[in-house]
């Protein structure tokens, strides 16, 4: 149980395009989901907590503008890269929680690639 | 603040030897949860055990169980029969009841080689 999908897995794109990615949790309802940033071999960076039929909180330094989020649904978050440059080539990865309590785990999609030519 | 620390960027251990993944953190919340989780080359990240801070006893996982020492704030993860598929970047993480309920505070992580 609780497997959250993301999708795509790799993007390669021109710089300007904007990119969208999607993040499902497939087999349970998740009203917050995260979504982070990876560089190579460093740790996870928050960029947002999006929560469903409400605004997203962004963390500090992170352009909303930039990175839209959208949670219109309890199985659904996407984030939208917009106008991409190279400097946002990165691994970017979504969670979800399934449930309150302190112990639920965050469950985390597969990542995606990006990759901006 | 939260914070997690992870002190050892690397380790290189022989297969089926144990081996222990150093974690220690600072909160105020009086009331938290550890996790671990392990990243593989291909960029997923699974989760392997958690602990809650108000927990009596060292929560175990088939091969993992976490060594957790309240007074020191330390949540250590062993790896007992250590198998080549064990090779990859293990994070360690917090949340808060309430200092940014529910966002997890990640450490930097260790890469863990395991040697045939």
């Amino acid at each position: 149980g609780a497997v959250v999908s993301q999708h795509p897995s790799r993007v390669i794109c021109k710089s300007g395009t904007s990119v969208k990615i999607e993040c499902r949790s497939l087999d349970f309802q998740a009203t917050t989901m995260f979504w982070y940033r990876q560089f190579p071999k460093q740790s996870l960076m928050l960029m947002a907590t999006s929560n469903e039929g409400s605004k997203a909180t962004y963390e500090q330094g992170v352009e909303k503008d930039k990175f839209l989020i959208n949670h219109a649904s309890l199985t659904l978050s996407t984030l939208t890269v917009t106008s991409a440059h190279p400097e946002d080539s990165s691994f970017y990865i979504c969670s979800a929680l399934a449930g309150g309590g302190n112990n639920q785990p965050q469950h985390f999609g597969d990542g995606t690639r990006l990759s901006i030519l | 603040a939260q914070k997690i620390t992870q002190t050892q960027p690397g380790m290189f251990v022989q297969e089926k030897e144990a081996v222990t993944l150093d974690c220690t953190y600072d909160t105020s919340d009086p009331s938290y949860g550890l996790f671990w989780y392990k990243q593989p080359s291909s960029g997923e990240m699974i989760f392997l055990i958690y602990q809650g801070s108000y927990d009596q006893q060292n929560a175990t996982e088939g091969r993992y169980s976490l060594n957790f020492q309240k007074a020191r704030k330390s949540a250590n993860l062993v790896i007992s029969a250590s198998q080549l598929g064990d090779s990859a970047m293990y994070f360690c993480a917090m949340r808060g009841a309430i200092q940014g309920a529910q966002k997890l505070v990640f450490g930097q992580g260790t890469r863990l080689t395991i040697n045939p």
